[in-house]
């Protein structure tokens, strides 16, 4: 199957940083990618849709000055967690889906952890 | 509630007995997808099934849908220890390709 890379998998930062974390489709291209967050024990909450070579789609209550999206190639999207706080201290996965259609799988990169102190 | 916010059900059995996990959906879908993660990991796809179809298999793994109640189960047959993780279903809606994740299953195989 296709293969999406994260990285770094694991990051801690002091409180007020900013944080990039990478997500690349190492075998496909990816016009779409999403990003979500899951808390300890929980779903995973969608929180925007990367589209390459425009803007990101936000889901409602999430701050897009906050977590910055940029897919500037057909392979790599990236998600910036700017001026850090505890609270933001939770699980980021990416994924997308070959072709960007339905009734395909997606694909998962391997989570990114990252503990704000 | 938002989607996501309820804590997963959770099971334990036996290696070698069936492990069963349901999930439920609110919204008309064009597929539903289970989906496998390991803790601290990402998530890995285990069984598609369309909107057309009623049941599906892969392997050791046994898919219902039923449409008309909004719902699917996942079946694990001869659990074995490896199968301990967290399961989700996630549904795939028309004129929409995000998926929208249900509240997960944790299943713990007792060696």
């Amino acid at each position: 199957g296709a293969v999406v890379s994260q990285h770094p998998s694991r990051v801690i930062c002091k409180s007020g940083t900013s944080v990039k974390i990478e997500c690349r489709s190492l075998d496909f291209q990816a016009t779409t990618m999403f990003w979500y967050r899951q808390f300890p024990k929980k779903s995973l909450m969608l929180m925007a849709t990367s589209n390459e070579g425009s803007k990101a789609t936000y889901e409602q209550g999430v701050e897009k000055d906050k977590f910055l999206i940029n897919h500037a190639s057909l392979t790599l999207s990236t998600l910036t967690v700017t001026s850090a706080h505890p609270e933001d201290s939770s699980f980021y996965i990416c994924s997308a889906r070959v072709g960007g259609s339905v009734n395909t799988e997606a694909f998962f990169g391997q989570g990114t952890r990252l503990t704000v102190v | 509630s938002q989607q996501g916010e309820e804590d997963p059900q959770a099971l334990s059995i036996q290696e070698g007995e069936n492990a069963t996990m349901n999930c439920s959906y609110k919204t008309s879908i064009n597929n539903l997808q289970w989906y496998r993660q390991n803790s601290g990991r990402g998530l890995v796809h285990l069984i598609l099934i369309r909107s057309n179809e009623r049941e599906k298999h892969s392997g050791r793994l046994r898919v219902t849908l039923d449409t008309s109640k909004k719902s699917s189960s996942l079946l694990i047959t001869a659990s074995r220890a490896a199968d301990t993780a967290s399961y989700f279903c996630a549904t795939d809606s028309y004129g929409n390709n995000r998926l929208a994740f249900g509240k997960g299953n944790q299943v713990v195989v007792i060696p």
